[in-house]
């Protein structure tokens, strides 16, 4: 069954302004983390967040982690059209593989 | 230190062929996880391996699909017979464990096998 849900499927913003993913899971988590995948490339880890950890900052990223509601969002402040890219949560629900979400799919307008 | 290395990048096979992807994980690493990626679609779970065992093979199909970690070299995913529907993007990940002891997984670059 499907663990990580992003939302939205697509996003369009204009360079400078901040970008905010969402990611839903269903089970208990060890961890999420948020992957960035480039047209045509391999995946880069961005961020990874505990279970017991609600937030966490890395350079222009910010990962806020409700295990309450069981959802995670992920915010590029200042964004650049570098920045264009598919993004990819992944929980790791102390199992034994991670399971990602079908991505979100930014677009950073110059 | 070398990150995940996946070869070949591109692979073309004819309807009926057989394909092998392989996946050398990162030093040190001793799981190993392969993914699907069809066009415009998210990343799918296909097998997870430790050395020289399948642990969770729950998203390989029943047919034609079959992979291994050998004890020494690489980690093979092995498609037979390959059908259009194969055609894909194939990602290794390598981690040094799960559960409390997880960190990131790292990456390969894909293979990108093209069925024609």
């Amino acid at each position: 069954s499907q663990q990580g849900e992003e939302d939205p499927q697509a996003l369009s913003i204009q360079e400078g302004e901040n970008a905010t993913m969402n990611c839903s899971y269903k089970t208990s988590i060890n961890n999420l983390q948020w992957y960035r995948q480039n047209s045509g490339r391999g995946l880069v880890h961005l961020i990874l967040i505990r279970s017991n950890e609600g937030d966490k900052h890395r350079g222009t990223l910010r990962d806020t982690l409700d295990t309450s509601k069981k959802s995670s969002s992920l915010l590029i402040t200042a964004s650049r059209a570098a920045d264009t890219a598919s993004y990819f949560c992944a929980t790791d629900d102390y199992g034994q593989n991670f399971v990602f979400g079908p991505g979100t799919r930014l677009s950073v307008l110059p | 230190n070398a990150g995940v290395m996946q070869n070949p990048r591109h692979l073309v096979r004819r309807r009926g062929q057989e394909a092998r992807l392989r996946c050398s994980p990162m030093k040190g690493h001793s799981h190993v996880y392969w993914y699907r990626q069809l066009p415009e679609e998210g990343l799918k779970f296909m097998v997870y391996l430790q050395k020289e065992n399948i642990i969770d093979e729950s998203g390989m199909p029943k047919e034609r699909f079959s992979a291994e970690f050998p004890k020494e070299g690489p980690s093979i995913l092995r498609i037979q017979q390959v059908v259009r529907g194969d055609s894909a993007a194939y990602f290794c990940a390598s981690s040094p464990g799960t559960g409390a002891l997880a960190t990131e997984a790292f990456f390969g670059q894909g293979t990108r096998l093209t069925v024609v």
